[in-house]
């Protein structure tokens, strides 16, 4: 089975902060995707890259950016944390850029910005 | 914009009370639909893809339909392991990039 590993579970980080959040997946999956999860909102795009050293806004990138440096691992910055980024956040790849593709998930990293 | 709407928002059933949940979307071009299941302090594990109106599958106790609106998971005589929250989400692009609907949180109780 495919594994998509985010390194932590949880995460408390004050206001102002760097934030490096990180995924690894272990398939050789070519695209990797980061999205953010909140009560009432649902699933959001962040960042998405579909090869190294690629990357693409999703839906709400604003406060955030992104690192690919190895194709298997996929980094989420918070370049100055703040309030409003306390949220679920999940990792995900998929195989290769059909639109069939499904996504694999990681566990998330519940991320709290005090 | 594309859109995806996923009711009720909540739902609860009796052990063996069949019921079903909708995802109605609204999208320029669906190239595939994708059911999810989501389980607490967990990342969303996929179940099913659809790609045009008519299509049906089935897992176990779900089976999931498409029309040219929306989508439905049946779910026949639940347990309360199917408790979960159950994610709808829509391809319109020429990648695997998703757009999901909030969610159906699902309580099955014994």
């Amino acid at each position: 089975d495919v594994k998509v590993t985010q390194s932590s579970r949880y995460l408390v980080k004050r206001t102002g902060e760097k934030v490096f959040l990180e995924c690894v997946q272990d398939m050789d999956h070519e695209n990797m995707f980061w999205y953010r999860q909140d009560p009432g909102l649902g699933l959001r795009l962040i960042y998405f890259s579909y090869d190294v050293k690629m990357k693409e806004k999703g839906d709400i990138p604003e406060g955030y950016s992104v690192s690919r440096e190895k194709k298997e691992r996929f980094s989420l910055i918070l370049e100055s944390a703040s309030t409003n980024q306390t949220s679920m956040y999940l990792c995900a790849s998929s195989l290769g850029t059909a639109a069939n593709e499904k996504l694999f998930f990681g566990s998330g990293t519940q991320l709290s910005v005090l | 914009e594309d859109q995806v709407t996923q009711s009720p928002e909540a739902l609860r059933l009796q052990e063996g009370e069949s019921s079903s949940l909708n995802c109605s979307y609204t999208v320029s071009g669906l190239r595939g639909l994708f059911w999810y299941r989501q389980d607490p302090g967990k990342g969303p594990e996929f179940l099913f893809t659809l790609y045009s109106a008519g299509e049906e599958k089935e897992k176990e106790r779900l089976k999931a339909t498409l029309t040219k609106k929306e989508s439905f998971l049946h779910i026949t005589a639940p347990k309360p392991e199917d408790s979960a929250t159950y994610l709808c989400a829509v391809n319109t692009g020429a990648n695997s990039k998703l757009t999901f609907g909030k969610g159906i949180t699902l309580s099955v109780r014994p």
